[in-house]
């Protein structure tokens, strides 16, 4: 079993959808959690970067950590198609090994 | 551009040929990660240096492979005597760590080909 576990998707959805995706871990240790974004080609890019259980939010971005249940999630509103990309959730213990262990991605389209 | 920069974009080799990749972090991280990933996966960790030192290897990392961050700036990572299972997307990353907060930013990656 991987310490993360990630829907590879692909999901696709019209444009102005509200989107959803997860990540489930299996290591409590893990602390800080991450979503990357990243397009065809070209390295991950950081979108959320959270610490403590709860929502997050930034523009259309809202990051979800419910530790409890070792589950995250990210939601996109008003999806864009300049949003289709892969999403990679991400994590990290809070000491120890500094690498981060991350999911599958989720491929997604947005469809205008 | 004061990204992360990563040469070559795209390596095409024979099986058995020694390769090596550059990277050059954001010019005031301290921290340089090396990263695999392969299509349909997530970037796997390689190995990561603090200013100059080596800190931590995966065993992903076989005796193959060979990094260094000469002087704490650019970082090189050789393949040695390539193999077809070593064609995938090699990622840098570099990082700043502030008050215990860490970020990585990552560079548009090496994609490897072996044939």
């Amino acid at each position: 079993q991987k310490e993360v576990e990630q829907d590879p998707g692909p999901l696709s959805v019209p444009e102005g959808a509200i989107v959803s995706l997860n990540c489930t871990y299996s290591n409590s240790a893990f602390q800080y959690f991450m979503w990357y974004r990243q397009y065809s080609r070209k390295g991950p890019e950081l979108l959320m970067y959270t610490y403590s259980s709860g929502n997050k939010e930034d523009g259309r971005f809202t990051a979800q950590v419910d530790k409890s249940s070792k589950y995250i999630s990210l939601f996109i509103r008003d999806s864009q198609p300049s949003d289709s990309a892969t999403y990679l959730c991400a994590m990290r213990l809070i000491q120890g090994a500094q690498k981060l262990v991350f999911g599958q991605g989720t491929r997604l389209t947005i469809n205008p | 551009d004061t990204g992360v920069s990563q040469d070559p974009r795209h390596k095409i080799t024979k099986r058995g040929q020694n390769v090596t990749f550059r990277c050059d972090p954001i010019s005031e991280h301290n921290r340089l990660y090396w990263y695999r990933q392969t299509l349909g996966q997530g970037p796997e960790f390689l190995t990561y240096f603090q200013n100059e030192a080596q800190l931590e290897k995966s065993r992903l990392l076989s005796d193959r492979f060979s990094a260094e961050r000469p002087k704490g700036s650019f970082s090189t990572l050789e393949i040695q005597r390539t193999e077809q299972g070593d064609s995938a997307m090699y990622l840098c990353a570099s990082s700043l760590v502030v008050g215990g907060n860490e970020k990585l930013f990552f560079g548009s990656g090496t994609q490897l080909s072996v044939l």
